[in-house]
């Protein structure tokens, strides 16, 4: 079964970085994922799509601030230079056969 | 500009139905493949539906299918999510996305259903 697991929180200082991990169910290890933001009382927003051979593809208007990467299982949100706006909740999601599926999402908090 | 506005949301009883819309302007609506995901209060995203260019191909979530039907219509580019059969577990804020070449680049900012007796 096509499953996404996240932490459900993580936090950093105003400035710092973090790295949010997505982690894709066995037998799954070489898709392709989507990150998207959703901050507080919003609706989601697309932040990029991390290929399986790593390129990857931002949505319009995301800084540079904003990176991805992956290794093996393991799909990789890199938020540099923390901001106070970048707390929000933050969902990987992938396709399968027909379907779309979301991870749990991780809520950012930023110190 | 890139705009997707759903409407349709409101509160209905347990059994009863209720069709969403979602407006689609600033860009070529029939290019597109279009989904709706749903938020329940508190809780994350989960995938509801989604309908390839033409119409011609829909899947369903396992927890909507035979009580829910995604449909389009290009020429006033609208996207429909026709809800039947509501339960309390189908409350949340209903969300429609647009994909192309497998990249979901846009939202919309969510119609909320409410079913409760």
């Amino acid at each position: 079964q096509l499953v996404l697991t996240q932490s459900p929180s993580a936090s950093a200082s105003l400035g710092a970085s973090v790295k949010l991990t997505c982690t894709l169910s066995s037998g799954h290890s070489n898709y392709a994922i989507a990150w998207h933001q959703q901050q507080p009382e919003k609706g989601p927003r697309f932040l990029m799509k991390l290929n399986t051979d790593g390129s990857h593809i931002k949505g319009d208007g995301i800084p540079d601030r904003f990176s991805c990467s992956s290794s093996g299982a393991e799909r990789y949100l890199t938020i540099s230079s923390l901001q106070s706006e970048d707390e929000a909740d933050y969902y990987c999601q992938t396709w399968g056969t027909g379907i779309r599926v979301f991870g749990g999402g991780t809520k950012l908090t930023v110190l | 500009e890139v705009q997707l506005v759903e409407s349709g949301g409101g509160l209905v009883q347990p059994g009863g139905s209720l069709r969403l819309s979602c407006a689609a302007s600033g860009f070529t609506f029939s290019s597109y493949w279009m989904h709706w995901v749903r938020q329940a209060p508190g809780k994350g995203l989960v995938w509801v539906s989604r309908i390839n260019t033409d119409g011609s191909s829909t899947t369903y979530a396992d927890s909507v299918k035979g009580r829910f039907t995604i449909s389009r219509d290009n020429a006033k580019n609208t996207l429909y999510l026709q809800m039947n059969s509501l339960r309390a577990e189908d409350t949340a804020v209903y969300y429609c996305v647009r994909e192309m070449d497998t990249i979901p680049d846009y939202w919309g900012q969510g119609t909320l259903v409410t079913v409760s007796s």
